[in-house]
């Protein structure tokens, strides 16, 4: 069936480190890839999103990339901000021929210390 | 952009009560809404998806008789756990979608706790 696996949180940095958020689906057909972000207090956002092989998904600095023959959906940010301490959902939408329905991850809560 | 409010934040209640959880959006007209549930450190889990004036369709192994989703309105959604039970203790979610437009927009959540 189509599922998502994320990395496990929490992710603990300082400012201006380096993310990485790990994300792997199982999917049959060509799903689109998402990434949602949770600020507290707040619902789900979409951060950014891919809907086929090699798109680069790309906003407020963080970027992540269709990558077909892994099955990944990584989430990258170069400098990482305590504004983005937020938990982070990686969804997959099958297509509409098979209900377009969102299939999420268990979401990775990233804290960033100043 | 658009808001959906969702209420309560958190409930509390006791074993046996039926508590209901609203969806609101607030600046557009949701022809569709969705409701998820979430395990401590699991995904979130679609449970139902409503339209409005029409009945919910319900995920598998998810009992429509136990959560009765109600979508009467174009901005109006609620979930009610009729005779919640600690394993019903869960954090729940709503969403809502304009038409056809593929763009979702999330509630902040509800997390219920059942003594």
């Amino acid at each position: 069936g189509n599922s998502v696996t994320q990395m496990e949180g929490p992710v603990t940095l300082s400012e201006e480190a380096f993310l990485t958020i790990n994300c792997t689906y199982t999917a049959t057909g060509y799903p689109s890839l998402f990434w949602y972000v949770q600020y507290p207090g707040e619902g789900l956002q979409l951060l950014l999103k891919a809907t086929k092989a090699d798109d680069k998904g790309s906003n407020k600095g963080f970027e992540a990339t269709y990558r077909k023959e892994t099955t990944s959906f990584h989430l990258e940010k170069g400098s990482v901000q305590v504004s983005d301490s937020a938990v982070y959902f990686c969804a997959l939408r099958r297509s509409y021929n098979q209900g377009g329905k969102l299939i999420f991850g268990q979401g990775t809560e990233l804290s960033v210390k100043p | 952009g658009a808001v959906v409010s969702q209420h309560p934040s958190r409930v509390i209640c006791k074993s046996g009560t039926s508590v209901k959880i609203e969806c609101r959006s607030l600046d557009f007209q949701a022809t569709t809404m969705f409701w998820y549930r979430q395990f401590p450190k699991q995904s979130l889990m679609l449970m139902a998806t409503s339209n409005e004036g029409s009945k919910a369709t319900y995920e598998q192994g998810v009992e429509k008789d136990k959560f009765l989703i109600n979508h009467a309105s174009l901005t109006l959604s609620t979930l009610t756990v009729t005779s919640a039970h600690p394993e019903d203790s869960s954090f729940y979610i709503c969403s809502a979608r304009q038409g056809l437009n593929e763009k979702l927009f999330f509630g902040s959540g509800t997390q219920l706790s059942v003594l």
